[in-house]
């Protein structure tokens, strides 16, 4: 079936060091979004790309699609340990489906 | 934007017995969902709750174990019948409207069955 993988499923990073999780599906897909869950949260919505190739900042945080629309990417710079959370992406399939899905997601730790 | 109000929050229930759990949204949305998401782990789609008629299940969920309502475009209960300790997990309520447009969740409710 169709599947979206995240790497790495674990990152500690030092205060102000950069972090990036990469999201890869083995389908094509229309568009892609990013959530953030919080310890103890629910996940929240950050972004959506759809073009091939397309680039968007948040601040510190900048969000990638790939070219054959197939994986996407986010990278925080500098963090900071607000930025603690788990990052999940999620993936709508070219197939015409309603239904989006989540990446494995990516544990992110940071440490001052 | 959806502001959705899930509830419990918690529970701890005994084997056997079921849960229900509910979903209120402050506004219409065309569709509703529900997931489950065991700790550290990402979240799996149960069902698509659709209004007035049966949910729609993936693969490995059935009606008997996850009955859903959905009376109306604003709620929706979801329950979890006769329960194990493989249950245990945090259930998840999810709203979005028609088209790929960004999800709104729910707080969660984490059930713990013993």
């Amino acid at each position: 079936g169709q599947q979206v993988m995240q790497i790495p499923q674990y990152q500690h990073v030092q205060e102000g060091e950069d972090f990036t999780t990469y999201c890869n599906s083995s389908t094509t897909l229309s568009n892609i979004q990013w959530y953030k869950q919080r310890p103890g949260g629910h996940p929240v919505f950050l972004i959506q790309l759809v073009k091939s190739g397309e680039v968007k900042k948040q601040k510190r945080l900048t969000f990638q699609f790939g070219e054959a629309k197939k994986n996407s990417s986010l990278h925080i710079t500098a963090t900071q340990t607000t930025d603690v959370g788990t990052y999940f992406c999620a993936g709508f399939p070219t197939s015409g489906t309603y239904k989006y899905i989540f990446g494995t997601g990516t544990r992110l730790k940071v440490l001052a | 934007s959806a502001v959705i109000s899930q509830k419990p929050s918690r529970d701890i229930c005994q084997r056997g017995t079921s849960l229900t759990i509910q979903c209120q949204v402050d506004s219409q949305v065309t569709m509703m969902f529900w997931y489950r998401q065991q700790p550290g782990q990402s979240l799996t789609l149960i069902a698509t709750a659709n209004q007035g008629s049966e949910a729609t299940y993936e693969s490995g969920f059935v009606i008997d174990k996850f009955p859903i309502s959905r009376p109306n475009l604003t709620f929706s209960t979801l329950t979890v019948s006769n329960m194990s300790p493989e249950d245990s997990s945090i259930y998840l309520c999810s709203v979005r409207g028609r088209g790929n447009t960004e999800a709104f969740f729910g707080q969660g409710t984490r059930l713990t069955v013993v």
